[in-house]
């Protein structure tokens, strides 16, 4: 079956560490986001890439940091400068040239800071 | 600057009754709509989507929503609701003049179904 996997679903870490969430698509898909979750706040987006070795800043992309060295995979690293990192965070994966803009999302992970 | 507004964060609703929820959209150029649901701790499922054409359109579980460029709007209905229906519902727009691929999201509407 073709999705997006996520890894860990539930991470801890303590603070002044950095701690990196797995994101991996087997839909052969362009494109790949990043977003966080927050209660009452929607999706808001940290980083995204378009294609291989090439990734922008989102909304919110202060303390993230990301790498696209593989079509199938956009890992997020959350550094210790990222004030508030517990959130629940969010991979997504798109392909314009099939259904322009709709994304499809893995299961998520949710980080909590000790 | 390009928005999405969902008004109501929080709806409740009894089994077998009738469902709307609002979505209004701030955007310049041709939007591409969207709905999408959560349930709690999972990732988000596509329900709907909106890219030209008829502007009723029929998604997965009985859902429907209907675009009014003259509103700004994208509501979702479902004429029956089901317990199983309880979850986060999120509107999103995006546009193909933004060569990102990117969408906005609203800030979700919470659905809760009563017995």
């Amino acid at each position: 079956d073709g999705g997006i996997t996520q890894s860990p679903k539930y991470l801890f870490r303590k603070e002044g560490q950095n701690v990196t969430l797995s994101c991996e698509q087997n839909l052969n898909h362009d494109a790949m986001y990043w977003y966080r979750q927050d209660p009452g706040q929607g999706l808001r987006l940290i980083y995204y890439s378009q294609i291989v070795n090439d990734f922008q800043k989102g909304d919110i992309a202060e303390g993230y940091s990301v790498s696209r060295e593989k079509k199938e995979s956009f890992p997020l690293t959350v550094t210790s400068a990222q004030k508030n990192p517990t959130a629940f965070y969010l991979c997504a994966s798109s392909d314009p040239g099939l259904a322009v803009n709709e994304q499809f999302f893995g299961p998520g992970t949710r980080l909590t800071v000790l | 600057a390009q928005s999405v507004t969902q008004p109501d964060i929080h709806i409740t609703v009894s089994e077998g009754a009738s469902l709307e929820l609002r979505c209004n959209y701030s955007y310049g150029a041709t939007p591409y709509l969207f709905w999408y649901v959560q349930s709690p701790g999972q990732g988000l499922q596509l329900l709907l989507k909106y890219f030209s054409g008829d502007t009723l359109v029929q998604g997965i579980k009985g859902f429907e929503a209907e675009f009014k460029r003259s509103q700004s709007s994208f509501n979702l209905r479902k004429p029956s609701v089901h317990w199983s229906d309880a979850a986060e519902y999120f509107c999103a727009v995006g546009s193909l003049s933004s060569n990102t691929g990117k969408l906005i999201f609203g800030q979700g509407t919470t659905l809760q179904v009563k017995p």
